[in-house]
């Protein structure tokens, strides 16, 4: 099992649909969780972390299932700025070792 | 703003030469920092951890000899890239922070394209 699992997508959706990404990891003693956006060609940059109670942040939220080992982001209302990969992100453990996911592509179209 | 500096952001170099990129942390001091490489349509990799005042821990698979990676001060990590060819192509990430589950802070990255 990889260590950090996403659904490559891309996933297209309108502008206005709510979509739902994915991401399982392996390690149980995990204890940070993190989304970033990643802009083609440019570096990722953080989004939200991921809390044990969940957690939103306007359009966006997240969700944790520390049982499943299994972290969700939620975008409601998707604007064309919401385009864009993004990176479910967990700590691997070590002191700043973060483990990246390979990204979920989102494409939000007119 | 951005708390950490990467420099260059692009270049591009001959098959052979040497690349130097530096990593710059500069609201905090960072005594870990990390190296990541990315190939198009790829997820981050990382290459190396930079530890200032001490060796850099590679990933398997990596170079040390031709990735040299020097963390002399606490705010300031430098990645070489020696004998550049053009399968080292690639866009290079540096990041610091991640310390008690806090998130990485990264730089804006460096494009290099060795022709």
């Amino acid at each position: 099992r990889k260590e950090v699992e996403q659904d490559p997508g891309p996933f297209n959706v309108p502008e206005g649909a709510t979509v739902a990404f994915n991401c399982t990891y392996s390690n149980s003693a995990s204890q940070s969780f993190f989304w970033y956006r990643q802009d083609c060609r440019k570096e990722p940059k953080l989004l939200m972390s991921v809390y044990s109670s969940g957690n939103e942040d306007g359009r966006f939220t997240a969700q944790l299932n520390r049982a499943s080992q299994y972290i969700s982001l939620l975008i409601r209302d998707s604007k064309l700025s919401d385009s864009a990969t993004y990176l479910c992100v967990v700590n691997g453990g070590s002191q700043g070792n973060l483990i990246f996911g390979k990204g979920t592509k989102l494409s939000v179209k007119p | 703003g951005a708390v950490v500096s990467q420099h260059p952001s692009r270049v591009i170099c001959k098959s052979g030469t040497s690349v130097k990129i530096e990593c710059r942390s500069l609201d905090f001091q960072a005594t870990t920092m990390f190296w990541y490489r990315q190939f198009p349509k790829k997820s981050l990799m990382l290459m190396a951890t930079s530890n200032e005042g001490s060796k850099a821990t590679y990933e398997q698979g990596v170079e040390k000899d031709k990735f040299l990676i020097n963390h002399a001060s606490l705010t300031l990590s430098t990645l070489t890239v020696t004998s550049a060819h053009p399968e080292d192509s690639s866009f290079y990430i540096c990041s610091a922070g991640g310390g008690r589950g806090s998130p990485l802070h990264f730089g804006n990255g460096t494009r290099l394209t060795v022709t």
